[in-house]
């Protein structure tokens, strides 16, 4: 079993829609949550932290379920430019720096 | 922005040369990261340093190694470069000595031929 598991996508969905993209995690000493997105040929790039409370960004919400070991976002109203792949991430803390763990993504195609 | 610059971009090379990348950060961050990009297995570790000559291995160690003989440098060799080692490169940057969030650099596309 994969660390971190992805919806494996891709999703495609018309402009204004909502979508929701779901994250497994397996190691439960995990400590800081996630998620980056990655536009074609680009680095990934910090989208938001997710918080044990929920947290929410304009139209993105993100939610962390430490016992099920579960997080999620949820994208409202998307937009053309929301288009990109989706990276889960989470963090192990080490002696020496962190360990931080990639899911595969998940890619988003926007539709007008 | 975190400050992070790769070279080469791109490079093209032949089986058996040596390859080196090189990661220069401008803001003094601690931790440096090797990752590489691969369709169906995503983001993976090759090597980490937490120091100057600190380093060490991550999940795909083998056929690489690196340096960091300056905070601001950290290089990523490929001793003898294989087809399977065709990629793009992410370096990567951890701010402060506990920063948990992590910035990646604009990558290098390296295809061995």
């Amino acid at each position: 079993r994969k660390e971190v598991e992805q919806d494996p996508g891709p999703f495609n969905v018309p402009e204004g829609a909502t979508v929701a993209f779901n994250c497994t995690y397996s190691n439960s000493a995990s400590q800081s949550f996630f998620w980056y997105r990655q536009d074609c040929r680009k680095e990934p790039k910090l989208l938001m932290s997710v918080y044990s409370s929920g947290n929410e960004d304009g139209r993105f919400t993100a939610q962390l379920n430490r016992a099920s070991q579960y997080i999620s976002l949820l994208i409202r109203d998307s937009k053309l430019s929301d288009s990109a792949t989706y990276l889960c991430v989470v963090n192990i803390m080490k002696n020496y720096g962190q360990n931080f763990v990639f899911g595969p993504g998940t890619r988003l195609s926007v539709l007008p | 922005d975190a400050g992070i610059t790769q070279s080469p971009r791109h490079k093209v090379t032949e089986t058996g040369t040596p390859v080196t990348l090189r990661c220069h950060q401008t803001e003094n961050h601690r931790y440096m990261y090797w990752y590489r990009q691969d369709p169906g297995h995503g983001l993976r570790l090759i090597h980490y340093s937490y120091g100057v000559k600190d380093t060490d291995k991550g999940e795909v160690s083998d056929g690489y190694s690196v340096s960091r003989s300056k905070t601001e440098d950290f290089l990523l060799t490929l001793e003898s470069a294989t087809s399977s080692q065709t990629s793009v490169y992410f370096c990567a940057i951890t701010e402060g000595t506990t920063g948990n969030t992590i910035y990646f650099g604009e990558g290098s596309w390296l295809t061995v031929v």
